[in-house]
């Protein structure tokens, strides 16, 4: 059983439309969160959610819009696509009270052109 | 804030030898320190944590790390690695009162050749 999982896994869209990824983690935690790797390889946290609140929002464009219908999804909706936004993202959880040790998925690909 | 730095953008290494991959980090509160490995196309995976207590933190596949707390060092360490240690190497740090929001150092390509 995958304990973090994401779709899609791979995302080629053009510039200017919108687009969703979606996590799903079944491992019982209480916290997601979203990180952005650039091509660097360079890591840098969106959004964390608690028990469907929002708790950790960074300086990240009003484009990105995190929702978590329950603790155990979390998704990203990205509005009007920009080139800059190619990247790749990952979701994490984390259970309250066990040091913040992070599960993340597998990632999603994104590519705009 | 919290800052983390590593010190080596790539570590070229052969089979069996040890590899040491440099962290220091700058906190003016009390962080746990994480190390993580990237394989190729894949996610993060953790090797390691320090939140308390013993220095040396004894990880998965053979990793460890040393937390010194006066040169605000986090060093990891493996005495002999295999070809499928070659990997990404992340070093993140967490105030530990933050909700877990993990800094991350800039990365370490590990590189092993025969």
């Amino acid at each position: 059983d995958t304990a973090v999982s994401q779709t899609p896994k791979y995302l080629v869209t053009q510039m200017g439309n919108d687009k969703s990824i979606k996590c799903e983690q079944n491992l019982g935690h209480d916290t997601m969160y979203w990180y952005k790797q650039d091509s660097k390889k360079f890591l840098k946290i969106m959004f964390s959610y608690n028990n469907k609140e929002l708790i950790i929002n960074e300086t990240v464009p009003n484009r990105f819009s995190p929702k978590s219908p329950d603790k155990a999804h979390l998704n990203l909706h990205i509005n009007s696509l920009e080139l800059g936004d190619s990247a790749v993202y990952f979701c994490a959880s984390s259970q309250t009270g066990l040091s913040y040790e992070q599960y993340f998925g597998p990632g999603t690909r994104l590519t705009v052109t | 804030a919290q800052s983390v730095t590593q010190l080596d953008s790539q570590v070229p290494v052969f089979e069996e030898a040890p590899v040491e991959l440099r962290c220091n980090y700058s906190s003016s509160v009390s962080v746990y320190l994480f190390w993580y490995v990237q394989y190729p196309n894949q996610g993060l995976q953790l090797l390691l944590k320090y939140l308390s207590g013993s220095t040396l933190v004894k990880g998965i596949n053979g990793f460890e790390a040393e937390f010194n707390k006066s040169q605000t060092s986090f060093h990891l360490r493996k005495p002999s690695v295999h070809i499928s240690d070659t990997a990404e190497y992340f070093c993140a740090v967490t105030p530990d009162d933050s909700w877990g929001k993990l800094q991350f150092g800039a990365g370490t390509q590990v590189v092993v050749t025969p």
